[in-house]
C-alpha cells in the first residue's frame, strides 16, 4: 500500500511571500489532515476533510491559511502571506476510520523556513 | 491547561532500563488513545494503540486509567534504536481528529 505523500520536501520562502503545499493521501481514505509541527511541539491540527468536506478548521488562521480538497482526494494548503511564526513542519495524514479511531498514517512532512 | 501533557524530559536512560512515560488528557470524552514515536526530522509513526485493559507489544506495554484520565508507556529493556520523541495522542472533541501531546524525548546512552 502506499503512503501518504507530501510535497515538496522542503521550502525556503521570505516573510510576505506565498507558499503552498501538496498531499496524496492514502487510496481510499476518506479523512484528510492537515497538521503543523513546530520545533519542540507536537503536531497541531490546522484542518481536518471528510471527503471533501471541511469538518474541522477551528485552529486554521484563516486570514493567512487556506485549504481544499476539491475531489475528495488530493488537497492544497496555502499560506499567503507567511509570517517568521510560519516555519514549521506540515505535515498530512490520512484515515479511513469514521468515528471509531485506528490511528493514521503520515506523510513526511513539508519542513518550510520562513527568512 | 493543554488537552494532553506529557512529561516534559528528555530521559536520558542507558541501555538495558527501564523508562515509563506518563500522559495526562483533560477530554473525558475521549474514547481513542495511541502512542506515537517520532524520529528526529521524521513523521510520527503508531507504536501502538491504548486499550481499556491495558495492552503490550513485546518491550512495550501501554496502561490506560480513564478514572485518572492518565495513560502510560512502559519501555522494558531500552534499545538504542529507542531513542525517539514519544507522543500520547487522544481523540479530539470532535470526535474524529486527534489531539497530540507535546512529546517526551527519550535517549538511550550505550
Amino acid at each position: 500500500e502506499a503512503g501518504v505523500a507530501q510535497s515538496p520536501r522542503y521550502k525556503i520562502i521570505e516573510k510576505r511571500q506565498s507558499v503552498a503545499f501538496w498531499c496524496n493521501p492514502i487510496s481510499g481514505h476518506a479523512t484528510l489532515y492537515w497538521y503543523q509541527q513546530i520545533l519542540g511541539q507536537g503536531p497541531k491540527l490546522l484542518i481536518q476533510f471528510q471527503n471533501n468536506g471541511v469538518v474541522d478548521d477551528s485552529q486554521l488562521p484563516k486570514d493567512r491559511f487556506s485549504a481544499e480538497r476539491l475531489k475528495g482526494v488530493d488537497s492544497t494548503l496555502k499560506i499567503q502571506p507567511a509570517k517568521l511564526e510560519d516555519s514549521a513542519v506540515y505535515l498530512c495524514a490520512s484515515s479511513s476510520w469514521t468515528g471509531g479511531g485506528y490511528g493514521y498514517t503520515f506523510g513526511s512532512g513539508t519542513r518550510l523556513t520562513v527568512v | 491547561r493543554k488537552e494532553v501533557e506529557q512529561d516534559p524530559g528528555p530521559f536520558n536512560v542507558p541501555e538495558g532500563a527501564t523508562v515509563a512515560f506518563n500522559c495526562t488528557y483533560s477530554n473525558s470524552a475521549s474514547q481513542s488513545f495511541f502512542w506515537y514515536r517520532q524520529d528526529c526530522r521524521k513523521e510520527p509513526k503508531l507504536l501502538m494503540s491504548v486499550y481499556s485493559s491495558g495492552n503490550e507489544d513485546g518491550r512495550f506495554t501501554a496502561q490506560l486509567n480513564r478514572a485518572s484520565q492518565y495513560i502510560s508507556l512502559l519501555i522494558r529493556d531500552s534499545k538504542l534504536s529507542d531513542s525517539a520523541t514519544y507522543l500520547c495522542v487522544a481523540l479530539g472533541n470532535y470526535g474524529q481528529n486527534f489531539v497530540f501531546g507535546p512529546g517526551t524525548r527519550l535517549s538511550v546512552l550505550p
